[in-house]
Parts: C-alpha cells; structure tokens; sequence
C-alpha cells in the first residue's frame, strides 16, 4: 500500500505564481485534510474534507484553495504565492470521519516561496 | 495559551534510558493522538487513546481524562528514537478528526 502519497517534495515558487500541491491515498478514506507546519508552532489545519464534493475551512484557509472531486485525491492550491505561506505541507486522511481514528500523513511537501 | 502543551520541549538522553514526555491540554476531548516525525520526515501516528494505557513495543502511552493529561514513555532508549514527538487532541466541540496539536517535543537519544 501507497497509503498517503504527496508530491511534488520539494518546490520554490517566486511570490505571486500559483500552483497545486497533489495530494493521492489509497486506502479509500473519506477524511482527508490540510496541515502547515512552521517553526515554533504545531500543525495548523488549512482545509479538509469529510467526502467527495465536501470541503471546509480550517484554522488558516486564506490563500490557500481545495476540491475534492475522487474520494482518493486531495489536491491544494495557492493563487498567488506569498513568502508567508514558505511552510512545510502536510496532507492526512482517516477512515471514519465521525469517530477518531488514526490520522495517515504523507511526507510532506517543502514550499519556499521568494 | 495553547490548547495543547507538551513538556518539555527538548530533551536529551544517554541510550538505555526511560524517556517521559508530558502532555496537558484544557478542553474536552473524544481523543489524544501521540506522533512521531523524524527529521526531515513524514509524520507517523504511534497512539490513539481515550482512556487508560496502550503499549506498542518500547513504547506506552497513557492517559487520564479527569486531569486532562497524558504521558508517552520510551523504556530502554534507543539512538533511533531520536525525533519529534507531537501529542494531538480531538476537541468534543469540533468534529473527531480534527485536530489540535502541541508544539512537540524534540529528544535526542545519544549512543
């Protein structure tokens, strides 16, 4: 199993170009989600999904878009690249989007944008 | 303050020894969720617990509802278990998977 695959790993993007951080599981979970990583903060929550065609916001959503059009993918976009949004990215997914249950992380995608 | 606050936030360790890291957190939960991240790393679920112990190896993860605190423990340390450990709720309020996480605690672990 792939489990949660993110890619690209790494990306530098110059301020005001957009693009799409992919987001792909395997394991058929309905719960997928968004999470930036920053030094000296725990995970913050961008967007996340309880489904096909259902997304919500999370703690920090500006700049960043969401869809969910397949239950497997998850993709992220930014419009228009701003140096405050050079974080690590992190996308999750869970089976049971109305119990707790473990949270599977991919890699992580590495963004500095200059 | 933080919803979630893990102590300490750095410790280092000889190899062989027991490693307690503390996790304290203010709001009702339906669950805590201990993670490990390795430098430059993905992030792995270790725990997921609403009451009482759970062991997995070297490692125990315990909880106690009623103080609102939790404890990871590290028997026999290993250089290997050098990493950031990140304790995590799911608040009552919100819904069960999301979220709040600590700032983690960063140990290393030296041979």
């Amino acid at each position: 199993n792939a489990g949660v695959t993110q890619t690209p790993k790494f990306q530098v993007l110059k301020t005001g170009q957009s693009m799409t951080l992919q987001c792909a599981q395997d394991m058929n979970h309905e719960y997928m989600s968004w999470y930036r990583q920053d030094p000296g903060m725990g995970l913050r929550l961008i967007h996340y999904s309880v489904g096909a065609g259902i997304t919500d916001q999370g703690e920090v959503p500006n700049g960043y878009n969401v869809s969910r059009s397949t239950t497997e993918d998850f993709p992220l976009r930014l419009l228009s690249a701003a140096p405050s949004q050079t974080s690590v990215y992190f996308c999750a997914s869970s089976s049971r989007p109305g119990l707790p249950s473990p949270q599977h992380f991919g890699d992580g995608t590495r963004l500095s944008i200059l | 303050k933080n919803e979630v606050e893990q102590s300490p936030q750095n410790l280092t360790a000889q190899e062989g020894e027991f490693i307690t890291i503390n996790c304290s957190y203010s709001v009702g939960i339906s669950a805590l969720h201990w993670l490990q991240q390795h430098p430059g790393g993905g992030i792995v679920s270790l725990f997921m617990l609403s009451s009482g112990k759970k062991k997995h190896g070297r490692l125990i993860a315990t909880i106690n509802i009623q103080e609102k605190h939790s404890s990871l423990h590290i028997t026999a340390s290993h250089p290997r278990d050098s990493a950031v450990y990140i304790c995590a709720v799911s608040p009552l309020d919100q819904g069960a998977q999301k979220l709040v996480f600590g700032q983690g605690t960063r140990l290393t672990i030296n041979p």
